[in-house]
């Protein structure tokens, strides 16, 4: 089956830990993206990558960081500076070169203790 | 500011009676006009892309249409499995492929 696969699907992180996120695609996709969800608020871009060795900050990349070493893989790191990171994360992917249909993965939810 | 509106925020529903979930967008230069279906806990799923006024796409009880100004999404005679969670996003013309979306509209449908 082709498609998008988050891990973990929860995650808790103490207080000055960083924590990545895993984000693997088997559909052929050049472009990978990140997305933070937060109660009652659409979707928000942290990063995306538009092909291997090569991403791009989002709307709200402060405290985050990513990289892109094979096409298949995306993860994202969320780091000690991110101050509020409690929130439901998605990753995306879509062929690129003009095509826009994003197709997501399950989402990791990640909590601050 | 380039910004996706959906309303309501919130709707119920009998099961069978129909309804439109509304998405108005400020965005220049619309290059698609996108609808997502989010169950609770998961990720959104694809189910219509538009790009341009006029143009209408339909998928069992859904059917999704474009303005100039706003795209609809009109549920035929729901049953209790459309509750979720319908978002709206929109992709400008010219650079990457970035998706502006909004909040979404909860959509509960009771027998």
């Amino acid at each position: 089956d082709g498609g998008i696969t988050q891990s973990p699907k929860y995650l808790f992180r103490k207080e000055g830990q960083n924590v990545t996120l895993s984000c693997e695609q088997n559909l052929n996709h050049d472009a990978m993206y990140w997305y933070r969800q937060d109660p009652g608020q659409g979707l928000r871009l942290i990063y995306y990558s538009q092909i291997v060795n090569d991403f791009q900050k989002g709307d709200i990349a402060e405290g985050y960081s990513v990289s892109r070493e094979k096409k298949e893989s995306f993860p994202l790191t969320v780091t000690s500076a991110q101050k509020n990171p409690t929130a439901f994360y998605l990753c995306a992917s879509s062929k690129g070169r003009g095509n826009n249909e994003q197709f997501f993965g399950p989402g990791t939810r990640l909590t601050v203790l | 500011e380039d910004q996706v509106t959906q309303s309501p925020e919130a709707l119920r529903l009998q099961e069978g009676e129909s309804s439109s979930l509304n998405c108005s967008y400020t965005v220049s230069g619309l290059r698609g006009l996108f609808w997502y279906r989010q169950d609770p806990g998961k990720g959104p799923e694809f189910l219509f892309t538009l790009y341009s006024a006029g143009e209408e796409k339909e998928k069992e009880r859904l059917k999704a249409t474009l303005t100039k100004k706003e795209s609809f999404l009109h549920i035929t005679a729901p049953k209790p499995e459309d509750s979720a969670t319908y978002l709206c996003a929109g992709t400008l013309s010219g650079g990457y492929n970035k998706l502006i979306f909004g909040a979404g509209t909860r959509l509960a449908v009771h027998p």
